[in-house]
């Protein structure tokens, strides 16, 4: 039962375009959503978040937007840069449950 | 900057053997946790800890799965007689707050091989 997907395994983008990323969830008790980035060897790193009383939120180059009706959000980076190349993961939870991950897609920013 | 450190960052081990994944979380956290993510798949949460006891376990965190915390710096995952299937990167997270789960620190991880 998936509920988070991530239908992309990887993406290719050029520097200095903007990668978008998509993220798209069934539970529709979901309330607040987090973008992770994972280098190899790493831990996952906090990007950015979006509560479902916002449908847009932004932190420099990397903005999430989130469409409730269709529980669709996604991550766009503008402009792309080559330490961008990461594997992103789409969380969710519902008020007073833990995360649910999506599985992930693979950004690589050619230079 | 703090850091949440894991060791070892690789074990392998044969099936029915029981492991020990140790994770030292930042030092003024209260709350902990453990994730894993077999290859190619999503990352999966399977505990939380605080104040000396589990808040909340998923349905992977079965008997065979246990927590602690022995020294007040330490965490540590126990897997008492492991499977193939438990073969996975598992990471370990810590927090200052419940509520702040964007604050959630990951360590970079122990890749676990059951043969």
């Amino acid at each position: 039962d998936q509920q988070v997907k991530q239908n992309s395994p990887s993406l290719s983008v050029q520097e200095g375009r903007i990668s978008i990323l998509n993220c798209d969830y069934t539970n529709s008790m979901f309330d607040y959503f987090l973008w992770y980035k994972k280098y190899p060897a790493e831990g996952p790193t906090f990007l950015i978040s979006i509560s479902s009383i916002k449908d847009k939120n932004e932190d420099g180059r990397f903005t999430v937007f989130l469409n409730k009706s269709a529980k669709h959000l996604s991550l766009h980076i503008v402009p792309s840069q080559p330490g961008d190349s990461a594997v992103y993961f789409c969380a969710a939870r519902s008020y007073g449950q833990n995360f649910v991950f999506g599985p992930g897609t693979r950004l690589s920013v050619l230079p | 900057e703090p850091e949440v450190t894991q060791t070892p960052s690789h074990q392998v081990t044969q099936m029915g053997q029981e492991v020990i994944l140790r994770c030292v979380p930042i030092s003024n956290h209260l709350y902990f946790y453990w994730y894993r993510q077999i290859l190619g798949q999503k990352v999966e949460f399977l505990v939380s800890f605080y104040n000396n006891e589990i808040s909340e376990k998923s349905e992977i965190f079965d008997d065979q799965f246990s927590v602690e915390r022995p020294d007040g710096s330490n965490f540590t995952l126990k897997i008492r007689s492991t499977k193939l299937e438990d073969s996975a990167m598992y990471f370990c997270a810590s927090s200052e707050e419940r509520v702040k789960e964007e604050t959630q620190y990951f360590g970079p991880g122990t890749r676990l091989l059951v043969l």
